[in-house]
């Protein structure tokens, strides 16, 4: 069973600081979403990144896919209110039988306080 | 519009109560799965169905049925439910992209189930 651990759990910044989001697993991934959660909705999709060192840019938040395809991160520089919710990351592993399966880290609850 | 439908939102049940979430996709998808999430846990696959008849257990199976007699509905099945199995639950459509080196992944909105 492949595992994703997401830290940390919680964070609690003030306006305008930098933050990152760390995505580990001993299992190689083919490719690693980042979703964001709002209460009482789906997940939605952030970002995709396939290639191994692949580096993603969406604003102000950048993600990285290590170069060995089993870690991510989530950077987001000066946060804004805007921000706070849920982010999950899930890998996927596109071959074979097990295709269309993710599999989610544990989910990071950011608060950016004004 | 491509989306995946649940019904219902929202169910508060008693232990032992049988009960049914419905799933559609109305893009022909194949892959279908059913998640729940918990609190500190993220999502947890319980079933997927690769398609039309073909189904098969997930991580957290225990409790749970599912069936695909089409291929755009997906139902998940309480047959005994009991408190916890409170969770809040995704019914997922995978659209197959290889070209892209990933699939594509279409949520519905959720369905809070309460088990008292």
């Amino acid at each position: 069973t492949q595992l994703l651990e997401q830290s940390p759990q919680f964070l609690s910044i003030q306006e305008g600081e930098n933050l990152t989001v760390y995505c580990n697993s001993s299992s190689v991934f083919s490719s690693l979403q980042w979703y964001r959660q709002e209460p009482g909705e789906g997940p939605v999709l952030l970002v995709t990144v396939v290639t191994g060192g692949e580096v993603k840019k969406l604003k102000r938040l950048t993600f990285q896919f290590g170069d060995a395809r089993k870690d991510s991160s989530l950077h987001i520089t000066a946060a804004q209110p805007g921000d706070t919710g849920l982010y999950l990351c899930a890998g996927e592993d596109a071959g074979g039988t097990s295709y269309g399966k993710l599999t989610f880290g544990q989910g990071t609850i950011l608060t950016v306080h004004p | 519009e491509a989306q995946v439908t649940q019904n219902p939102r929202y169910l508060i049940t008693v232990t032992g109560k049988k009960l049914t979430v419905t799933c559609s996709q109305n893009m022909n998808h194949e892959y279908m799965s059913w998640y729940r999430q918990d609190p500190g846990l993220g999502l947890r696959q319980i079933y997927y169905s690769m398609n039309v008849e073909v189904t098969d257990k997930g991580d957290v199976p225990e409790g749970y049925k599912v069936s695909r007699k089409e291929k755009r509905n997906f139902p998940l099945i309480l047959e005994s439910p009991s408190p916890n199995q409170t969770s809040l639950y995704f019914c997922a459509s995978t659209k197959r992209t290889p070209v892209l080196g990933y699939n594509e992944q279409f949520f519905g909105p959720g369905t809070r189930l309460t088990v008292l």
